[in-house]
């Protein structure tokens, strides 16, 4: 069971924007914009999208953008385009009393 | 531009030693946090646990006692040992560069990480 809760999957066709939500607790996503996003591709590692809940790493498109209310954070993805199915996790601090990193379940997004 | 490049035996029989290595090529070795994060077939993301260059580490604690992390400063290497293998450790296993972020006036510590760079991952399946 992942501490941070993402549907399981969204879908959207090409040119629409879709939004992916995470959702966590005030002790981890509420308390901190910590929340960072990750694309994979089948077969392939997860890839960086959007660090400390909204910031774009060099070479991440500005279709992809970050945001948080209260205790949920997420990625929206304008424009759809074929390449942007993939999975989505995103990951948060866990809040507890040591260190410990989260991730959310993840969520399949098609392209229809 | 920074690569992790890892290895390690991919064939495991339950109770045996799993043991990978990750190699950082480009970039500094210090002032980040070298992490360890698999995924069981068809599944999401699980952090294992982290290491810094001083040997600093931190780890799952679902984990923490068949985790064992290491670093090789003088290669610009970690390693992960989990011991006691069994079916449910079949994944591939991930290293991946982590940036502290968040950092907490209070404690002197960052709260959290973000993975900049990733390996190629490395399928490790437990059967008998």
């Amino acid at each position: 069971q992942s501490a941070l809760t993402q549907p399981a999957s969204v879908s959207g066709s090409p040119g629409q924007s879709i939004t992916i939500s995470c959702t966590g607790t005030s002790s981890d996503v509420g308390s901190y914009n910590l929340v960072s996003w990750y694309q994979q591709h089948p077969g392939k590692a997860p890839k960086l999208m959007i660090y400390e809940g909204s910031k774009r790493p060099s070479g991440v498109s500005n279709r992809f953008s970050g945001s948080k209310s209260g205790n949920t954070a997420s990625l929206t993805i304008s424009g759809l385009q074929a390449e942007d199915e993939a999975d989505y996790y995103c990951c948060s601090y866990a809040g507890s009393s040591t260190f410990e990193v989260v991730f959310g379940g993840g969520t399949k997004l098609t392209v229809l | 531009q920074v690569q992790l490049q890892q290895w390690g035996a991919g064939l495991l029989k339950p109770s045996e030693t799993l043991s990978l290595t990750c190699a950082v090529y480009g970039g500094s070795f210090s002032g980040y946090y070298w992490s360890w994060i698999r995924q069981p077939p068809g599944k999401g993301l699980e952090w294992i646990g982290e290491i810094n260059h001083s040997g600093s580490t931190n780890y799952n604690p679902s984990l923490k006692s068949r985790v064992t992390i290491s670093v090789d400063t003088s290669k610009n290497q970690f390693s992960l040992k989990l011991s006691s293998v069994t079916a449910a450790d079949t994944a591939v296993y991930y290293c991946a560069r982590g940036i502290p972020n968040g950092y907490d006036i209070l404690t002197g510590y960052y709260k959290s990480r973000y993975f900049d760079y990733w390996g190629q991952g490395t399928l490790v399946t437990v059967s008998s």
